[in-house]
C-alpha cells in the first residue's frame, strides 16, 4: 500500500523565512502528488497539484514545489513565509485507482 | 455555490449510540470520500465511491458504513459508536477524470464518543 512520509511536525520560522517541507512517498510507478493546507479551524484546500509534465509546480499564495521520480519525493517551499501562512500541511499521493493517501502533515507556525 | 456541505459541525454521542454524518455536494462530481483527521496521522480514508450505487473500502473502514444512492449524497452511519471514533470527520469530492481533479473538501464534522 502507498505511505507518504512527512519527516517535519512541528515547523517554527519567523517572518521572511524561507520555507521547505518535506514529502516521501513509497510508490514507485505513476503517481499525482497533491499539497493541501489548512488553515485553523477550516478545511483543506489546494495549494497546488502535480501530474505530468514540468517537476517544478507553481501554486496559490507563493508556493511551489518539485516532485523528484528518483528521490520519490516532492517537497513544498516557499521563499519568504508570512503569518499568514500559519497552518497545517498536508502532502498527497494518488496512485493506482483513485484512493488519495495522505501524509501525516506538518504544523507551521509563523512569528511575526 | 455550495460545495460540499456537512452537517452536523459538532456532534456528541455515548458508547454504542448510533448516527449518520451527512455530506452533499452540487458540484455533480462522481468521486466522494469520507476521511477522518485525528493529530499526527493525517487524514485516512475511511470509505469512497466513484459513482451513485458504488462503494468501496478504504484504510479504515471498520465500524462504519457508507451508500451511494444519488450523485449528490454520501452518508456516512456509525452503527454503534466507540470512543477510538472520536475525530473530526470530511466528506471530500472530485471529479473523476484524465487530469486528476483535486478533492473539494466540506467544513468537517468534529464528534466526540464518550
Amino acid at each position: 500500500a502507498q505511505s507518504v512520509s512527512q519527516h517535519n511536525h512541528h515547523v517554527i520560522l519567523s517572518e521572511a523565512a524561507s520555507l521547505e517541507l518535506g514529502c516521501n512517498y513509497s510508490y514507485g510507478g505513476t503517481v499525482n502528488l497533491f499539497w493541501y493546507v489548512q488553515y485553523p479551524g477550516q478545511h483543506l484546500q489546494l495549494l497546488l497539484k502535480y501530474f505530468s509534465g514540468d517537476p517544478l509546480v507553481k501554486g496559490i499564495k507563493g508556493f511551489e514545489a518539485e516532485f523528484i521520480k528518483s528521490k520519490f519525493s516532492f517537497n513544498l517551499r516557499k521563499p519568504s513565509v508570512q503569518w499568514s501562512d500559519t497552518a497545517e500541511y498536508f502532502c498527497a499521493v494518488k496512485s493506482a485507482g483513485n484512493m488519495l493517501t495522505f501524509g501525516g502533515g506538518t504544523r507551521l507556525m509563523v512569528k511575526p | 455555490n455550495a460545495g460540499v456541505t456537512q452537517t452536523p459541525k459538532f456532534q456528541v454521542l455515548k458508547t454504542g449510540q448510533s448516527m449518520t454524518l451527512q455530506c452533499a455536494q452540487d458540484m455533480n462530481h462522481e468521486y466522494m470520500s469520507w476521511y477522518r483527521q485525528d493529530p499526527g496521522m493525517g487524514l485516512r480514508l475511511i470509505h469512497y465511491s466513484v459513482g451513485a450505487g458504488i462503494t468501496d473500502q478504504g484504510e479504515v473502514p471498520n465500524g462504519y458504513n457508507v451508500s451511494r444512492s444519488t450523485t449528490e449524497d454520501f452518508p456516512l452511519r456509525l452503527l454503534s459508536a466507540a470512543p477510538s471514533q472520536t475525530s473530526v470527520y470530511f466528506c471530500a469530492s472530485s471529479r473523476l477524470d484524465r487530469t486528476n481533479s483535486p478533492l473539494h473538501f466540506g467544513n468537517g464534522t468534529r464528534l466526540t464518543v464518550t
